[in-house]
C-alpha cells in the first residue's frame, strides 16, 4: 500500500518554530512537496525536495532523506496568518505533478 | 494574469446522475490533475492530462472520465453518482519542463451528492 504518516494538529505561539515530521511508504518516489491549505481555500505550493537535504525559502524550510523515507517542513517565526493545514505530498512520477497526499496537519499558531 | 478557475462553485445532484465539472489551468500551463478532497482529509489524485490525453490515473473506478481540451482546459465528468462521491474536487495546473513539481490549484467545486 501507500501511504503518508504526519501529525494531525499542531500548535504553537507567534514567533515560535514549529516542525511538521512526514513519513512515507510508497511504491514510487521523484520527491516530496509541501503544501498549505487555509480553511475553504486552495492548496498553495510551499516547497519541494528531491534530493537529501535541506531547502530553505523564507521562513519555510523543507528537508527530505530519502534513506529514511522522511521529510520535514521547518516553519520560523510564526504569524497568525500560518495557521492553516499543511499536507507532505509524495510525487510518484518524474514531472512531480501526481502527488498522494497525507492527511494534513492543522497548525493553530496564538498569540 | 488569471490563475485555475473552477466551475461551478457548488453543485447538489441526486444518486444516480452524472456532473461535470469543468477548470481553465492558468495561463501558459499546458498540464491538468484532478483531486478528490473530502472533508478533513487530504487531496486524493484521480488523474491527469497532457496533450488531451489522460496521462496517469490513481485508484478511482472508471466511472470518473474526463477530457482535456485543445485550450488545455479540462473536464471531470462523474456517472452513477454515490453518496461518497460528495468531496470538493480540485483542479490543479503545471507547466512541464518548467518549474515542474509546482502545481496550482483552483479553488475546487464542492459537489453534495443527496
Amino acid at each position: 500500500g501507500q501511504s503518508l504518516e504526519q501529525p494531525s494538529e499542531v500548535t504553537a505561539v507567534e514567533g515560535a518554530i514549529v516542525q511538521i515530521n512526514c513519513t512515507y511508504q510508497t511504491s514510487g518516489f521523484y520527491g516530496l512537496s509541501w503544501y498549505q491549505q487555509h480553511d475553504g481555500g486552495a492548496p498553495t505550493f510551499l516547497s519541494y525536495n528531491a534530493l537529501d537535504g535541506l531547502e530553505e525559502t523564507g521562513r519555510f524550510s523543507s528537508f527530505l532523506s530519502r534513506s529514511d523515507s522522511y521529510g520535514y517542513l521547518l516553519l520560523q517565526e510564526l504569524q497568525m496568518k500560518d495557521s492553516a493545514s499543511y499536507f507532505c505530498a509524495v510525487s510518484f512520477n518524474q514531472a512531480g505533478t501526481a502527488l498522494i497526499f497525507g492527511k494534513g496537519t492543522t497548525l493553530s499558531v496564538s498569540s | 494574469d488569471a490563475g485555475v478557475t473552477q466551475s461551478p462553485t457548488h453543485l447538489i445532484k441526486t444518486r444516480g446522475q452524472q456532473v461535470t465539472l469543468r477548470c481553465s489551468p492558468k495561463s501558459g500551463h499546458d498540464t491538468v490533475s484532478w483531486y478528490q478532497q473530502a472533508l478533513g482529509q487530504g487531496p486524493q489524485f484521480i488523474f491527469q492530462y497532457y496533450e488531451e490525453e489522460e496521462r496517469q490515473r490513481g485508484n478511482f473506478p472508471d466511472r470518473f472520465s474526463g477530457h482535456q481540451f485543445p485550450n488545455y482546459s479540462s473536464e471531470l465528468n462523474v456517472n452513477a453518482l454515490l453518496l461518497g462521491d460528495s468531496a470538493l474536487y480540485l483542479c490543479a495546473s503545471s507547466l512541464e519542463g518548467l518549474a515542474y513539481h509546482e502545481q496550482y490549484f483552483g479553488p475546487g467545486t464542492r459537489l453534495t451528492v443527496t
